[in-house]
């Protein structure tokens, strides 16, 4: 089977802006979740989604949004781009148990 | 608050030594818990996890976790390290679908 894959893989974005990443995860899985990654504040969950529906939400602001379609695709979307946002984002995707596998992650860069 | 404590930033260990990495969790009930590895650029592998049943864990890679409920802990263990095993470490917990993790002990090792 195939893994999670997530693109792009690297981005750079200017503030202001807003970005789309997406994620595709393992065949058959119906459970996507986001988390983000920096130095800082370490791993933490944004959203987690299930045929097609936001099941589960962590503490960001509303800036932070994402949708999963009906192929279990997931995409997340950030607008008006803060430098804070630099980031790497991991999307994980899980089956039937309750563990999650993860991609290799976006590494976004807002300068 | 639930929370995950890695009370380690930074190990290093010479190859061929045993290692054990810290992790302890503040919860009211036995939560799913989880050992991720992470290598540079990289996204996150489960190498062990705990739902319930023996309380000694086997992973992959030659790991083994002990969950041990008295003292709220689920520590990481190898009993001889090589060097390809030069990564992050995170203990995470999994409570209603959503994975807290710990903020990390990033593993040396000297050769």
């Amino acid at each position: 089977k195939a893994g999670v894959t997530q693109t792009p893989r690297y981005l750079i974005k200017t503030r202001g802006q807003q970005v789309t990443l997406s994620c595709s995860p393992i065949s058959g899985h119906r459970s996507v979740s986001w988390y983000q990654q920096t130095p800082g504040q370490g791993l933490q969950f944004l959203f987690e989604y299930f045929s097609e529906t936001q099941r589960n939400k962590g503490n960001f602001p509303g800036r932070f949004s994402g949708r999963q379609f009906s192929n279990s695709r997931s995409e997340m979307n950030v607008s008006t781009l803060e430098l804070g946002d630099s980031a790497l984002y991991l999307c994980a995707s899980s089956g039937e148990g309750y563990e999650q596998f993860f991609g290799p992650g976006t590494r976004l860069t807002v300068l | 608050a639930q929370s995950v404590t890695q009370p380690d930033i930074h190990i290093t260990v010479s190859e061929g030594a045993s290692l054990e990495l810290r992790c302890n969790y503040s919860y009211g009930a036995t939560p799913y818990l989880f050992w991720y590895v992470q290598s540079p650029g990289q996204g996150l592998q489960l190498l062990l996890k705990y739902f319930s049943g023996d309380t000694l864990v086997q992973g992959i890679k030659g790991f083994e976790a002990e969950f041990k409920r008295s003292q709220s802990s689920f520590n990481l263990r190898k009993p001889s390290v090589h060097w390809s095993d030069a990564a992050e470490y995170f203990c995470a917990v999994d409570r209603d679908d959503k994975i807290i993790f710990g903020k990390g002990t990033r593993l040396h090792i000297l050769p």
